[in-house]
């Protein structure tokens, strides 16, 4: 079956603009976690939609925001982009986040601001 | 600060040697999970550890979760350059309340590169 799917793959963006990645999850998954990769802090959980609800949040600015549709695919946005968000933004899906569940990672968006 | 350290952060060797990385923290995890992460790329399961003391074996690559499920290391023996790549660490840990609120805290992961 089909793996994580997310768009697009690279992105370059302006200081103050904002933006949308796309994260389709494997079929039948309706979990979608997002986290946020860089060289010095390295992954760290932004934010985890199931059934289209926001179950848990990281500790991100609210510039930092996301959706989860009936398909189970997600969104996040992100506003007034700062030089400090350039990143790679991955998400995860699992069945249903629960204990012992396993996450499976999408190739990630590579985001970065000039 | 970081929930989970990984150390070495940087490793270097030659083909045919053995190496051990580590996860230590001081919180107990419900499970523990590697990842190993290639440029470009998510990174890709390759062991849960749940049971204090556990340890499983995939092919040359030893993982252990300590007896207290606060730690873990993986071990690799006779690394081989196509192990290169990122290490990662990963503790579940309850977030919030409920049965379904489980997520990852990663270390910051071990970059290994194998010298042919």
């Amino acid at each position: 079956k089909a793996g994580v799917t997310q768009t697009p793959r690279y992105l370059i963006k302006t200081r103050g603009q904002q933006v949308t990645l796309s994260c389709s999850p494997i079929s039948g998954h309706r979990s979608v976690s997002w986290y946020q990769q860089t060289p010095g802090q390295g992954l760290q959980f932004l934010f985890e939609y199931f059934s289209e609800t926001q179950r848990n949040k990281g500790n991100f600015p609210g510039r930092f925001s996301g959706r989860q549709f009936s398909n189970s695919r997600s969104e996040m946005n992100v506003s007034t982009l700062e030089l400090g968000d350039s990143a790679l933004y991955l998400c995860a899906s699992s069945q249903i986040r629960g204990k012992n569940t396993e996450a499976f990672f999408g190739q990630g968006t590579r985001l970065t601001v000039v | 600060t970081q929930l989970l350290e990984q150390s070495p952060q940087f490793l270097s060797i030659q083909e045919g040697e053995n190496l051990t990385v580590y996860c230590n923290s001081s919180s107990v995890f419900s499970s523990l999970q590697w990842y190993r992460q290639e440029p470009g790329e998510g990174p890709v399961l390759l062991v849960t550890v749940v049971t204090g003391g556990e340890v499983k074996k995939l092919k040359r690559l030893t993982f252990q979760f300590g007896d207290a499920r606060k730690d873990s290391s993986l071990h690799i023996t006779a690394a081989q350059p196509g192990d290169t790549g990122l290490y990662l660490c990963a503790g579940e840990i309850l977030f919030g309340s409920g049965a379904g609120s489980y997520q990852l805290t990663f270390g910051k992961g071990t970059k290994l590169s194998v010298i042919p």
